[in-house]
Protein backbone atom coordinates (compact mmCIF):
# COMPACT_ATOMS: atom_id res chain seq x y z
CA UNK A 1 0.00 0.00 0.00
CA UNK A 2 1.01 3.67 -0.88
CA UNK A 3 2.11 5.38 2.20
CA UNK A 4 3.38 9.30 2.72
CA UNK A 5 5.20 9.96 6.00
CA UNK A 6 5.47 13.56 7.20
CA UNK A 7 7.82 14.31 9.98
CA UNK A 8 8.26 16.58 12.17
CA UNK A 9 4.05 16.01 13.14
CA UNK A 10 4.17 19.56 14.98
CA UNK A 11 7.20 22.45 15.16
CA UNK A 12 7.42 25.42 17.40
CA UNK A 13 9.67 28.46 16.33
CA UNK A 14 10.20 31.70 16.83
CA UNK A 15 9.71 34.29 13.99
CA UNK A 16 12.64 34.92 11.80
CA UNK A 17 13.44 30.78 12.41
CA UNK A 18 14.25 28.92 9.46
CA UNK A 19 12.46 25.42 9.53
CA UNK A 20 12.82 22.37 7.41
CA UNK A 21 10.02 20.03 7.09
CA UNK A 22 10.44 16.53 5.55
CA UNK A 23 8.22 14.10 3.96
CA UNK A 24 8.95 10.85 2.79
CA UNK A 25 6.99 7.82 0.75
CA UNK A 26 6.70 4.34 -0.37
CA UNK A 27 5.14 4.09 -3.80
CA UNK A 28 4.55 1.90 -6.49
CA UNK A 29 4.59 4.15 -8.91
CA UNK A 30 5.60 7.90 -8.37
CA UNK A 31 4.84 10.90 -10.99
CA UNK A 32 5.00 13.93 -8.63
CA UNK A 33 5.09 15.39 -4.88
CA UNK A 34 2.95 18.12 -3.79
CA UNK A 35 3.40 20.08 -1.28
CA UNK A 36 0.29 22.41 0.30
CA UNK A 37 -1.07 24.57 2.91
CA UNK A 38 -3.42 24.19 5.28
CA UNK A 39 -4.86 27.49 7.63
CA UNK A 40 -8.33 26.71 7.98
CA UNK A 41 -10.74 24.67 5.77
CA UNK A 42 -8.83 24.57 2.19
CA UNK A 43 -5.71 23.40 1.35
CA UNK A 44 -3.56 26.03 -0.83
CA UNK A 45 -1.17 24.67 -3.30
CA UNK A 46 2.31 25.55 -2.84
CA UNK A 47 4.94 23.38 -5.67
CA UNK A 48 4.88 20.08 -7.30
CA UNK A 49 7.92 18.41 -8.04
CA UNK A 50 8.63 15.66 -10.98
CA UNK A 51 12.05 13.73 -12.62
CA UNK A 52 11.80 16.96 -14.31
CA UNK A 53 11.55 19.32 -11.97
CA UNK A 54 13.12 18.54 -8.55
CA UNK A 55 13.91 21.73 -6.94
CA UNK A 56 11.27 24.87 -7.12
CA UNK A 57 11.50 28.01 -5.09
CA UNK A 58 9.01 31.03 -4.28
CA UNK A 59 9.71 33.47 -2.13
CA UNK A 60 11.04 32.37 1.31
CA UNK A 61 9.62 28.80 0.26
CA UNK A 62 11.92 26.33 -1.56
CA UNK A 63 11.28 22.68 -2.12
CA UNK A 64 13.47 19.90 -3.28
CA UNK A 65 12.70 16.32 -4.16
CA UNK A 66 15.36 13.28 -3.36
CA UNK A 67 14.36 10.93 -6.04
CA UNK A 68 17.07 8.67 -4.72
CA UNK A 69 15.87 8.97 -0.87
CA UNK A 70 12.21 9.06 -1.68
CA UNK A 71 11.65 12.16 0.19
CA UNK A 72 11.04 15.56 -0.25
CA UNK A 73 11.94 18.55 2.22
CA UNK A 74 9.91 22.11 2.10
CA UNK A 75 12.18 24.86 3.78
CA UNK A 76 10.91 28.29 5.23
CA UNK A 77 13.19 31.25 5.67
CA UNK A 78 12.64 33.90 7.76
CA UNK A 79 9.81 32.37 9.05
CA UNK A 80 6.27 34.66 10.11
CA UNK A 81 3.47 34.51 11.88
CA UNK A 82 1.41 34.09 9.03
CA UNK A 83 3.22 30.99 8.06
CA UNK A 84 1.51 29.24 11.09
CA UNK A 85 -0.46 26.39 9.60
CA UNK A 86 -0.60 22.54 8.69
CA UNK A 87 1.48 21.89 5.96
CA UNK A 88 0.78 18.77 4.06
CA UNK A 89 2.57 16.84 1.20
CA UNK A 90 0.65 14.44 -1.15
CA UNK A 91 2.05 11.99 -4.38
CA UNK A 92 0.26 11.42 -7.52
CA UNK A 93 1.50 8.13 -9.18
CA UNK A 94 1.31 7.59 -13.09
CA UNK A 95 -0.45 9.98 -15.78
CA UNK A 96 -4.33 8.50 -15.97
CA UNK A 97 -4.45 8.17 -12.16
CA UNK A 98 -4.59 11.66 -10.57
CA UNK A 99 -5.56 10.50 -7.14
CA UNK A 100 -3.24 12.15 -4.60
CA UNK A 101 -2.73 10.46 -1.32
CA UNK A 102 -1.64 12.64 1.67
CA UNK A 103 0.53 12.39 4.16
CA UNK A 104 -0.83 13.43 7.98
CA UNK A 105 1.32 16.68 7.62
CA UNK A 106 3.26 18.99 9.52
CA UNK A 107 1.78 21.63 12.39
CA UNK A 108 3.72 24.58 12.53
CA UNK A 109 3.33 27.21 14.53
CA UNK A 110 5.50 30.34 14.74
CA UNK A 111 5.70 32.79 17.74
CA UNK A 112 6.70 36.32 17.73
CA UNK B 1 -6.60 28.30 -11.42
CA UNK B 2 -10.23 27.87 -10.98
CA UNK B 3 -12.55 29.19 -8.29
CA UNK B 4 -14.13 26.56 -6.44
CA UNK B 5 -17.50 27.62 -4.03
CA UNK B 6 -18.87 24.69 -1.57
CA UNK B 7 -22.39 25.07 0.35
CA UNK B 8 -22.82 25.02 2.64
CA UNK B 9 -19.71 26.34 4.49
CA UNK B 10 -20.54 24.71 8.09
CA UNK B 11 -23.41 22.53 9.48
CA UNK B 12 -24.67 20.67 12.60
CA UNK B 13 -27.32 17.67 11.77
CA UNK B 14 -28.50 14.67 14.05
CA UNK B 15 -27.58 11.64 13.72
CA UNK B 16 -29.42 9.09 11.68
CA UNK B 17 -30.34 12.72 9.21
CA UNK B 18 -28.35 13.02 5.93
CA UNK B 19 -26.14 16.56 4.14
CA UNK B 20 -25.98 17.22 0.63
CA UNK B 21 -22.76 19.01 -0.25
CA UNK B 22 -22.15 21.32 -3.15
CA UNK B 23 -19.43 22.09 -4.80
CA UNK B 24 -19.71 24.93 -8.12
CA UNK B 25 -16.36 25.56 -10.32
CA UNK B 26 -16.63 28.72 -12.36
CA UNK B 27 -15.05 26.61 -15.60
CA UNK B 28 -15.42 22.97 -17.09
CA UNK B 29 -13.45 20.81 -15.59
CA UNK B 30 -13.26 17.01 -16.36
CA UNK B 31 -12.99 15.45 -13.10
CA UNK B 32 -13.87 16.39 -9.48
CA UNK B 33 -12.88 14.77 -6.32
CA UNK B 34 -14.11 14.56 -2.77
CA UNK B 35 -12.31 14.56 0.24
CA UNK B 36 -12.41 14.10 3.21
CA UNK B 37 -10.74 15.20 7.02
CA UNK B 38 -11.37 13.78 10.00
CA UNK B 39 -10.48 15.88 13.34
CA UNK B 40 -6.47 15.71 13.70
CA UNK B 41 -6.02 13.64 10.40
CA UNK B 42 -5.11 14.47 6.72
CA UNK B 43 -7.03 14.09 3.74
CA UNK B 44 -8.77 11.13 1.96
CA UNK B 45 -10.27 11.01 -1.35
CA UNK B 46 -13.82 9.65 -1.19
CA UNK B 47 -14.26 9.15 -4.58
CA UNK B 48 -13.43 10.94 -8.03
CA UNK B 49 -16.43 12.29 -9.99
CA UNK B 50 -16.84 12.08 -14.13
CA UNK B 51 -19.40 13.80 -15.43
CA UNK B 52 -21.36 11.33 -17.28
CA UNK B 53 -20.29 8.49 -15.67
CA UNK B 54 -20.81 7.06 -12.08
CA UNK B 55 -18.32 8.25 -9.74
CA UNK B 56 -15.36 5.65 -8.82
CA UNK B 57 -15.07 5.21 -5.06
CA UNK B 58 -11.76 4.46 -3.15
CA UNK B 59 -11.92 1.47 -0.61
CA UNK B 60 -13.49 2.07 2.34
CA UNK B 61 -16.13 3.96 0.79
CA UNK B 62 -19.73 3.26 -0.56
CA UNK B 63 -22.02 4.64 -2.98
CA UNK B 64 -24.87 4.13 -0.42
CA UNK B 65 -23.51 6.23 2.36
CA UNK B 66 -21.67 8.97 -0.01
CA UNK B 67 -23.60 9.24 -3.27
CA UNK B 68 -22.17 11.36 -5.37
CA UNK B 69 -24.11 13.33 -8.60
CA UNK B 70 -22.44 15.71 -11.02
CA UNK B 71 -24.77 16.61 -13.76
CA UNK B 72 -22.85 18.32 -16.02
CA UNK B 73 -18.98 19.89 -15.91
CA UNK B 74 -19.37 22.73 -13.65
CA UNK B 75 -20.75 21.31 -10.44
CA UNK B 76 -21.18 18.14 -8.18
CA UNK B 77 -22.98 17.30 -5.36
CA UNK B 78 -21.82 14.63 -2.22
CA UNK B 79 -24.43 13.63 0.03
CA UNK B 80 -23.35 12.11 3.56
CA UNK B 81 -26.46 9.49 4.52
CA UNK B 82 -27.39 8.25 7.58
CA UNK B 83 -25.25 10.06 9.50
CA UNK B 84 -23.13 8.89 12.73
CA UNK B 85 -20.48 11.24 14.97
CA UNK B 86 -18.21 9.56 12.97
CA UNK B 87 -18.74 11.20 10.21
CA UNK B 88 -18.16 14.75 11.48
CA UNK B 89 -15.13 15.77 9.39
CA UNK B 90 -14.31 18.34 6.75
CA UNK B 91 -15.66 17.52 3.06
CA UNK B 92 -13.32 18.93 0.27
CA UNK B 93 -14.12 18.94 -3.26
CA UNK B 94 -11.17 19.65 -5.82
CA UNK B 95 -10.28 19.63 -9.22
CA UNK B 96 -7.07 19.20 -11.53
CA UNK B 97 -5.92 22.73 -12.81
CA UNK B 98 -5.76 21.22 -16.26
CA UNK B 99 -6.44 17.64 -17.58
CA UNK B 100 -3.20 15.89 -16.95
CA UNK B 101 -1.41 17.95 -14.60
CA UNK B 102 -1.76 16.74 -10.85
CA UNK B 103 -2.12 20.10 -9.25
CA UNK B 104 -5.29 19.88 -7.42
CA UNK B 105 -7.38 23.21 -6.14
CA UNK B 106 -9.28 22.55 -2.96
CA UNK B 107 -13.10 24.29 -2.41
CA UNK B 108 -13.15 26.39 0.89
CA UNK B 109 -14.64 22.76 2.54
CA UNK B 110 -18.05 22.07 4.61
CA UNK B 111 -17.13 21.57 8.44
CA UNK B 112 -19.90 19.41 9.54
CA UNK B 113 -20.70 17.94 12.84
CA UNK B 114 -22.82 15.15 13.54
CA UNK B 115 -24.51 15.19 17.28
Amino acid sequence: EDKVVQSPLSLVVHEGDTVTLNCSYEVTNFRSLLWYKQEKKAPTFLFMLTSSGIEKKSGRLSSILDKKELSSILNITATQTGDSAIYLCAFSPNFGNEKLTFGTGTRLTIIP
Amino acid sequence: SAVISQKPSRDICQRGTSLTIQCQVDSQVTMMFWYRQQPGQSLTLIATANQGSEATYESGFVIDKFPISRPNLTFSTLTVSNMSPEDSSIYLCSVERDRGYNEQFFGPGTRLTVL
